[in-house]
């Protein structure tokens, strides 16, 4: 069974709308990374936010955090058509912080 | 300053030859780390460097995966015999990751791996 999963699995929005996504995960961990990646490519690292943060904000992007329910989320404002990608979080457990685990992310769509 | 970069971009392998893939990460990175993504799907970790040393091969699927990073910094990823489940894309990725925490990891573009 997977460590982290994301959901929704398809979210399809209107350009400037905000798009949320969550993530799941089953054991401890040393923290959390979301990343992007556009068909085709590698992966771009996001945002990190560390075990003992609840929030992060970076430009457009907002992070939380509840290690009491294992979830985060991360909301997009303001959407773009550029946001359009796969969203997936990584999940470093606490003993073995150097084996990330990905979930089959969430295919975010934005129509201009 | 450039990023990661592997070759070959793409491959397509007859099933049953070797195959050799290549990740050059960023210089200085200390940490390399390689994944296989199967379509539609999330990277799922293979196995880890740190400098020369491969200190977790715990998602290598089968004793016909083998990488190497011999000198700390290039690594090779080596396919034996390969299969038509080995379709997938690879991808590495490195980080400056001593050792205490994880870092945020930088990906290369990956190399597609199509098995016939």
């Amino acid at each position: 069974s997977q460590q982290g999963e994301e959901d929704p699995q398809a979210l399809s929005i209107q350009e400037g709308e905000n798009a949320t996504m969550n993530c799941s995960y089953k054991t401890s961990i040393n923290n959390l990374q979301w990343y992007r990646q556009n068909s085709g490519r590698g992966l771009v690292h996001l945002i990190l936010i560390r075990s003992n943060e609840r929030e992060k904000h970076s430009g457009r992007l907002r992070v939380t955090l509840d290690t009491s329910k294992k979830s985060s989320s991360l909301l997009i404002t303001a959407s773009r058509a550029a946001d359009t990608a796969s969203y997936f979080c990584a999940t470093p457990p606490k003993d073995n912080f150097n084996k990330f685990y990905f979930g089959s992310g969430t295919k975010l769509n934005v129509k201009p | 300053g450039a990023g990661v970069s592997q070759s070959p971009r793409y491959k397509v392998a007859k099933r049953g030859q070797d195959v050799a893939l290549r990740c050059d990460p960023i210089s200085g990175h200390v940490s390399l780390f390689w994944y296989q993504q199967a379509l539609g799907q999330g990277p799922e970790f293979l196995t880890y460097f740190q400098n020369e040393a491969q200190l977790d091969k715990s998602g290598l699927p089968s004793d016909r995966f083998f990488a190497e990073r011999p000198e700390g910094s290039v690594s090779t990823l080596k396919i034996q015999r390969t299969q038509q489940e080995d379709s997938a894309v690879y991808l590495c990725a490195s980080s400056l990751a001593l050792g205490g925490t994880s870092y945020e990891q930088y990906f290369g573009p990956g190399t597609r791996l199509t098995v016939t």
